[in-house]
């Protein structure tokens, strides 16, 4: 089943936050976060390994949380490269299938 | 590092024939490589998982006689859409893993329109 994601979509304008959920029907294991913008493949933004573990990468970071199996995406002071389309992409085991979640479109605004 | 190449980038061809995607990982070895399929505006889809020198693992609903995949070595994996259908038309993105974290590496994608 489809991890769900929220937004669907939000629009920014530069230098704002935001927050995208992503929430799982089954025990996770990890989540991965990427990132994909227009008519190009997905690119990995980061990993998140154990419950409550929070990882960041410049301004944007991330929680799990593996009980509630939920996962948070954070963007701070967004920038116009940040637009794109964000899936989170949990596993729930030792195949290493991700199951996409269903997308979050980010629009950053000059 | 981590990078993946997919050939062809598009592709356009008449219903009814073959058409063989190559996913190859450039950099490292890739136990793992994962074949997806992308509709406008929506997630990726995984259609196979596919372990270097064994069978491929369909996910359910996908005809593992219409997309045959062969992962001959730990750099590359093809995938052929046989006796393609406008239906067919589609963003075919291949990852890549080497085990560890499970994380997977994209290709570029490629874009199937069937005439």
């Amino acid at each position: 089943q489809q991890p769900v994601q929220s937004p669907q979509a939000v629009i920014l304008r530069e230098g704002e936050d935001a927050v995208i959920n992503c929430s799982s029907s089954k025990a996770l294991y990890s989540v991965h976060w990427y990132r994909q913008k227009h008519g190009e493949a997905p690119v990995f933004l980061m990993i998140l390994l154990k419950g409550g573990e929070q990882k960041g990468h410049e301004k944007i970071s991330a929680s799990f949380n593996e009980k509630k199996q939920q996962s948070s995406l954070y963007l701070t002071a967004s920038q116009l490269s940040y637009s794109g389309t964000y899936f989170c992409g949990p596993s729930s085991g030792s195949a290493r299938q991700l199951t996409f979640g269903s997308g979050t479109q980010l629009t950053v605004l000059p | 590092g981590a990078v993946v190449s997919q050939h062809p980038s598009r592709v356009i061809c008449k219903s009814g024939t073959s058409v063989k995607i190559e996913c190859r990982s450039l950099d490292f070895q890739a136990t793992t490589m994962f074949w997806y399929r992308q509709f406008p505006k929506q997630s990726l889809m995984l259609m196979a998982t596919s372990n270097e020198g064994s069978k491929a693992t369909y996910e359910q609903g996908v005809e593992k006689d219409k997309f045959l995949i062969n992962h001959a070595s730990l750099t590359l994996s093809t995938l052929t859409v046989t006796s393609a259908h406008p239906e067919d038309s589609s963003f075919y993105i291949c990852s890549a893993s080497s085990g560890g974290t499970d994380t997977q590496y994209f290709g570029p994608g490629t874009r199937l329109t069937v005439l």
